[in-house]
């Protein structure tokens, strides 16, 4: 089962541009998550979107927004990028059930400069 | 609430034992477990659930103490390849994805020869 896949794997960008980055989830897998991660802040988990609905989204401002398409493909759009969004950006997806385990795509590196 | 894992690194020689702990001040559904290696995606280890269910490796074992909302991830007998950063993630509340998951900051585990 090919796992999941996100694309661009490096971009860079500057202050001021916007940014769309893709994930494709496990064939079957409804639910994706995006999270940050960076070296100060750690995981953070900014939405997940589950059947093109974002269900719930993490402490991030309205610059980062995100859809989910009828093939559970996901996309997230960061406008006005400031230089404190350089991070790795990871997808995960899983089924949409309690305690589900969450599986990681290998991450797109946002920089900008 | 980020939950707090302990210790935050650990050395550790081929073939010794390793405890690492997540504590949470919320009433946690699950806790979620993940090792990242430098430059790699997390990877899935193990989930415990609020009632007892786990689901996870074969080779890797871990508790869950839902009255002190505390885990704990037990690595015996390491090998080489356990070296990397190890994550805990929780889910609060009624769990079913829709929240995400909050990490902790991760433990630093080096395994020497």
């Amino acid at each position: 089962k090919a796992g999941v896949t996100q694309t661009p794997r490096y971009l860079i960008k500057t202050r001021g541009q916007q940014v769309t980055l893709s994930c494709s989830p496990i064939s079957g897998h409804r639910s994706v998550s995006w999270y940050q991660q960076t070296p100060g802040q750690g995981l953070q988990f900014l939405f997940e979107y589950f059947s093109e609905t974002q269900r719930n989204k993490g402490n991030f401002p309205g610059r980062f927004s995100g859809r989910q398409f009828s093939n559970s493909r996901s996309e997230m759009n960061v406008s006005t990028l400031e230089l404190g969004d350089s991070a790795l950006y990871l997808c995960a997806s899983s089924l949409p059930l309690a305690g589900g385990e969450q599986f990681f795509g290998p991450g797109t590196r946002l920089t900008v400069l | 609430q980020q939950p707090v894992q302990s210790p935050q690194a650990v050395i550790l020689r081929e073939g010794e034992d390793a405890v690492i702990n997540c504590s949470s001040s919320k009433a946690l559904y699950s806790v979620h477990w993940y090792r990242q290696k430098h430059g790699e995606a997390p990877v899935f280890l193990m989930i415990l659930l609020k009632g007892g269910e786990q689901k996870g490796h074969e080779k890797i074992s871990a508790s869950f103490n839902e009255k002190k909302q505390q885990s704990s991830l037990y690595l015996t007998a390491s090998q080489l390849s356990y070296s990397g950063t190890y994550f805990c993630g929780t889910e609060a509340g009624a769990g079913g994805g829709a929240d995400g998951l909050t990490f902790g900051k991760g433990t630093h585990l080096i395994i020497q020869p």
